[in-house]
């Protein structure tokens, strides 16, 4: 089966970029797309087909995707973007698939 | 607005079964695929499975099959996860999760059900 690999945590200081990866097998050849998380709450997409924004979401998010890794990037990191963060997997020849998911904590 | 509202709370004995609804508003229901998610206390988002709410045709994730039973009423826009012979391990919150008719992605997601198997 098809497995996405991400970093427990990271850690950023506020105002500071924050970049979080998620591996797997030619990740690149698929479209990634990465949910945020808060405590209590319903998962947000904030990133869609490798690097898009939807609507409402702000501009400090950036996505890539390129080889066996997808990148998340927050620039200018804010207290309100402390949160789990996971990527998730799109392919006619897999189910949809979770990363295991990233701690990002702003400090 | 565009909403998905799951029932609540539920407790089950192991070896039971548990059906959970998600309600969907604000958006024409036939149109789009619901996807049932889960998540254990402190684990990672899992797909269950799906339904295309317009034609009915259901996949499940092959850890669940034989054990869930995806449905859906359109009269009522309403989707439907049944899941059976519970065990503790199934102990988690179950979401779902609208997936966007424009790109691969969830776009709308319900509060979640927590279902506790003791």
């Amino acid at each position: 089966s098809y497995e996405l690999t991400q970093p427990p945590s990271v850690s950023v200081s506020p105002g500071q970029t924050a970049s979080i990866t998620c591996s797997g097998d030619k990740l690149g050849d698929k479209y990634a797309c990465w949910y945020q998380q808060k405590p209590g709450q319903s998962p947000v997409v904030v990133i869609y087909e490798d690097s898009k924004r939807p609507s409402g979401i702000p501009e400090r998010f950036s996505g890539s995707n390129s080889g066996n890794t997808a990148t998340l990037t927050i620039s200018g990191t804010q207290a309100m973007d402390e949160a789990d963060y996971y990527c998730q997997a799109w392919d006619s020849s897999i189910a949809e698939v979770f990363g295991g998911g990233t701690k990002l904590t702003v400090l | 607005q565009v909403q998905l509202v799951q029932s609540g709370a539920e407790v089950k004995k192991p070896g039971a079964s548990v059906k959970v609804f998600c309600k969907a508003s604000g958006y024409t229901f036939t149109d789009y695929a619901i996807h049932w998610v889960r998540q254990a206390p402190g684990q990672r988002l899992e797909c269950m499975g799906w339904i295309n709410a317009g034609n009915g045709k259901t996949e499940s994730s092959q850890k669940f099959q034989g054990r869930v039973t995806i449905t859906r009423d359109t009269s009522a826009s309403t989707a439907y996860m049944e899941l059976s012979s519970l065990r503790s391990e199934d102990t988690a919150v179950y979401y779902c999760a609208r997936e966007a008719v424009d790109y691969d992605a969830f776009d709308i997601w319900g509060q979640g059900t927590m279902v506790t198997v003791s």
